[in-house]
């Protein structure tokens, strides 16, 4: 059973628009998300995090939206830019446990 | 600088030979993991240790083994019994904030 969801694979954007990436979590007791980047034959590299007593937050182009109701988290890019395009995985934690839970990843591209 | 280690970048293994694949951290991390990756599968945890001298099977332990026998060192065994071991191997270590470092991995091919 996939605790943490990624359902859309890959998505396609323009230059200067924003990036939606989507991710869903079935285990309510996971209170700590994280995003993270990954480059074609390159370890992931932590993007951006959020803990489940904060709706939002922001680091420069990145946001991240927390929606606990609905086990729901998104990472907003504006504006995309080209060196954007990678493999984005969404991974979830519960507190103390320190093992993180990994989504399959969904594949970024930004065209120029 | 700080950062995680892993060598090396390739290797190739012949079918029934047992490989180690290396891992060390000079982060001062207590927790250390190890991670595989396979085409549309994302990241599948193997084996996971939160302190030396102790480990946890992660969901895809079957055919594989450790040791941390240092904080700085978590190698990695890819056994004959694992029976599809070509993958991309990604080695990390977490802060306690739960931010992981990865490694750059190690693509293993099995020939």
């Amino acid at each position: 059973d996939q605790q943490v969801k990624q359902n859309s694979p890959s998505l396609s954007v323009q230059e200067g628009r924003i990036s939606i990436l989507n991710c869903d979590y079935t285990n309510s007791m996971f209170d700590y998300f994280l995003w993270y980047k990954k480059y074609p034959a390159e370890g992931p590299t932590f993007l951006i995090s959020i803990s489940s007593i904060k709706d939002k937050n922001e680091d420069g182009r990145f946001t991240v939206f927390l929606n606990k109701s609905a086990k729901h988290l998104s990472l907003h890019i504006v504006p995309s830019q080209p060196g954007d395009s990678a493999v984005y995985f969404c991974a979830a934690t519960q507190g103390g446990s320190e093992k993180l839970v990994f989504g399959k990843g969904m594949k970024l591209t930004v065209n120029p | 600088d700080g950062g995680i280690t892993q060598s090396p970048k390739y290797l190739f293994r012949k079918e029934g030979q047992n490989v180690t694949l290396s891992c060390e951290q000079n982060l001062n991390h207590d927790a250390m993991y190890w991670y595989r990756q396979d085409p549309g599968q994302g990241l599948r945890l193997i084996y996971y240790s939160q302190i030396v001298n102790d480990f946890q099977k992660g969901d895809i332990a079957e055919g594989y083994s450790v040791s941390r026998e240092k904080k700085e060192s978590f190698p990695l065994t890819v056994t004959s019994a694992q029976k599809n071991p070509t993958a991309f191997y990604l080695c990390a270590s977490t802060r306690q904030d739960q931010r992981a470092f990865f490694g750059q991995g190690t693509r293993l091919t099995v020939v």
